[in-house]
């Protein structure tokens, strides 16, 4: 069984750096064809990819939000990391991680497994 | 603004059938980029329904059907079920902007 779960604090001061964690298993970051992203979704609005990161370590970053964001893996631990910096009340979502999975070309793969979700307010 | 365009809400009957478009570009859609559809229930995570245009992964009843000619794909939904009602977004990838992109999503109300 493959699952994903999001941590990270709850709540986040405006100009600080917001780090969360994706924690998966079932599946591996060192197989071939196989990326974790992260995708965030303001209340009431529509999904945003911001970031993932590949089996090979190549990383792709939303055009919006790449000067702020940075994507790791930790192969050993199964868990990816976000970090956001300089946060802004507009940033208060919630933050999702999903496997991109797919064959062929990448930009034709998808989101096929999503953890559950962090909600992560952004307020003084 | 999305560079994918949905209809911000549709709706439909029990046993009815509706459709959700989704309307691109040729730096997207229209450049042959895949289709894929998630649904997303109340309060829930976002979960895929079609994969690749007209896919449906394990588990995805036959109600649920791609299409994709075009700029444009759609979602069909037959045989509309009260438990169909969610939001539905599509996701495509974009050369333009080298990123994934998502529709602005639509929610779908079972009369």
């Amino acid at each position: 069984q493959i699952t994903l779960k999001e941590s990270g604090p709850t709540l986040v001061k405006p100009t600080q750096t917001l780090t969360l964690t994706c924690t998966f298993s079932g599946f591996s970051l060192r197989t071939n064809g196989v990326g974790v992203g992260w995708i965030r979704q303001p209340p009431g609005k529509a999904l945003e990819w911001l970031a993932l990161v590949y089996w090979d370590d190549d990383t792709r970053y939303g055009p919006s939000l790449k000067s702020r964001l940075t994507i790791t893996k930790d192969t050993s631990k199964n868990q990816v990391v976000l970090t956001m910096t300089n946060l802004d009340p507009v940033d208060t979502a919630t933050y999702y991680c999903a496997r991109l999975y797919g064959s062929g070309n990448d930009w034709n793969w998808y989101f096929d497994l999503w953890g559950r979700g962090t909600l992560d307010t952004v307020s003084s | 603004q999305s560079v994918v365009t949905q209809p911000p809400s549709v709706s439909g009957a029990p046993g009815q059938r509706v459709t959700i478009s989704c309307t691109g570009s040729s730096s997207n859609i229209g450049a042959g980029y895949d289709v894929h559809w998630y649904q997303q229930l109340p309060e829930t995570a976002p979960q895929l329904l079609i994969y690749a245009n007209n896919n449906r992964p394990s588990g995805v009843p036959a109600r649920f059907s791609g299409s994709k000619s075009g700029s444009s794909a759609s979602l069909a939904i037959t045989g509309l079920q009260a438990e169909d009602e969610a939001d539905y977004y599509c996701q495509s990838y974009d050369s333009s902007l080298s990123a994934w992109v998502f529709g602005g999503g639509t929610k779908l109300t079972v009369l």
